[in-house]
């Protein structure tokens, strides 16, 4: 199993700060690493997918970058929206797997 | 437009079964690439089974020997047969598209109780 760590769990951030989230594959994973936001009580929504891809709809304020076992997921300039938790999830291995999560938090 | 409607779950006592329905709209079921992920309350996401385009299936460790996905052509529908359902199972089930997991459906409550 590939085992995604994700850092930090938890960041209290102001707004129009810059969020760094990072997770780190045990194996590589090559680009197959797709990243998801999830507020309360809605389903996850796909932000970025195979490490640096944009979706149609989300803003361009949020990035991806990375390959192999490290990547990361930037929000550039927060915005109170933006409070919520964020995962990354693998689908290199025949078997998927998430990162724990990291949830932002508006200070 | 693409969409995805989960449905089956409730209340069930631990060692019963439950089979979890997700119509799909908008694409086929049979072409693509379908994951179930579930969440337990206030815990994070949890990758629970696939079944690719060619057919094959994998599980989790957790569900393996327990929960068999499965999909109905004829009616553009994914399934999840969970049997032997323990306490621990206890999650809001969602389905999900393709590799990237593009689109979810709402979710479907389990809870296993006695």
């Amino acid at each position: 199993e590939i085992v995604l760590t994700q850092s930090p769990d938890f960041q209290s951030v102001t707004l129009k700060e810059k969020v760094t989230i990072t997770c780190r594959a045990s194996q590589s994973v090559g680009s197959n690493l797709h990243w998801y936001q999830q507020k309360p009580d809605q389903s996850p929504k796909l932000l970025i997918k195979y490490a640096s891809q944009s979706i149609s709809g989300v803003p361009s304020r949020f990035s991806g970058s990375g390959s192999g076992t490290d990547f990361t997921l930037t929000i550039n300039s927060l915005e109170a929206e933006d409070a919520a938790a964020y995962y990354c999830h693998q689908s290199s291995s025949l078997w998927g797997t998430f990162g724990g999560g990291t949830k932002v938090e508006i200070k | 437009e693409v969409q995805l409607v989960e449905s089956g779950g409730g209340l069930v006592q631990p060692g019963g079964s439950l089979r979890l329905s997700c119509a799909a709209s908008g694409f086929t079921v049979n072409n693509n690439y379908m994951t179930w992920v579930r969440q337990a309350p206030g815990k994070g996401l949890e990758w629970v089974s696939v079944i690719y385009g060619g057919g094959g299936t994998y599980y989790a460790d957790s569900v393996q020997g327990r929960f068999t996905i499965s999909r109905d052509n004829s009616k553009n529908t994914l399934y999840l047969q969970m049997n032997g359902l323990r306490p621990e199972d206890t999650a809001v089930y969602y389905c999900a598209r393709e590799a990237s997991l593009d689109y979810w459906g709402q979710g479907t409550l389990v809870t296993v109780s006695a």
